[in-house]
């Protein structure tokens, strides 16, 4: 089935470590995106890509690292200097293609610092 | 800066009545696109209904309905007979092209938690 696969679920960070969120689509989209949500919040937007090897900072970067080397992946990296990075992460993915401009998401991964 | 604004935190509604979720939106942009997206208990974001700006005719999807008031920056959705499985957070959100070429954003609202009371 085409959609967009995010893992792992669940996953706990120790202080200091590095973690990174997987997310492949297979919807062929252009575009890719990383959203950050805490409990009662709306979305935030921490990255985004529009083609391979390119990729932008959104509103909340500090902290995190991306890459984009195939169409399919983009991996959001949560490095030890984002501070408070327990959080719900969404990757979302569009096509960007005028009248088919649409934003799909993941399931969505849960992110706990012990 | 572009913004939405959703002004009901909660809500809450009686088993197969008819409920509107309010939203405003701020751009500079004549070319966009509208969204509501339902976010039940298991946290995914699910696509209810899409609008695009230059479509005077209001969207619909089976008991879910917009009223797009362009000019007024207003995109409000209406639930009819609604059902307990529409519990769940709704957010509004507009998608304007980005910075780069080709590039698109989505900015969301806060959302409004809708409770579906049996």
């Amino acid at each position: 089935d085409g959609g967009i696969t995010q893992s792992p679920k669940y996953l706990f960070r120790k202080e200091g470590q590095n973690v990174t969120l997987s997310c492949e689509q297979n919807l062929n989209h252009d575009a890719m995106y990383w959203y950050r949500q805490d409990p009662g919040q709306g979305l935030r937007l921490i990255y985004y890509s529009q083609i391979v090897n390119d990729f932008q900072k959104g509103d909340i970067a500090e902290g995190y690292s991306v890459s984009r080397e195939k169409k399919e992946s983009f991996p959001l990296t949560v490095t030890s200097a984002q501070k408070n990075p327990t959080a719900f992460y969404l990757c979302a993915s569009s096509t960007n293609r005028g009248s088919e401009n649409t934003i799909y998401f993941g399931e969505g991964s849960w992110l706990t610092v012990v | 800066a572009q913004t939405v604004t959703q002004s009901q935190p909660e809500m809450s509604v009686q088993e197969a009545e008819t409920v509107t979720l309010s939203c405003t939106y701020d751009t500079s942009e004549s070319n966009y696109y509208l969204f509501w997206y339902k976010q039940p208990p298991s946290r995914q974001m699910i696509l209810v209904i899409r609008q695009e700006a230059y479509k005077q005719q209001n969207a619909t999807e089976n008991r879910f309905s917009v009223n797009f008031q362009k000019a007024a920056k207003s995109f409000s959705l209406k639930i009819s007979d609604s059902q307990l499985g529409d519990t769940a957070m709704y957010f509004c959100a507009f998608m304007t092209r980005g910075s780069g070429a080709g590039s698109y954003q989505l900015t969301f609202g806060k959302g409004t938690k809708l409770s579906v009371i049996p």
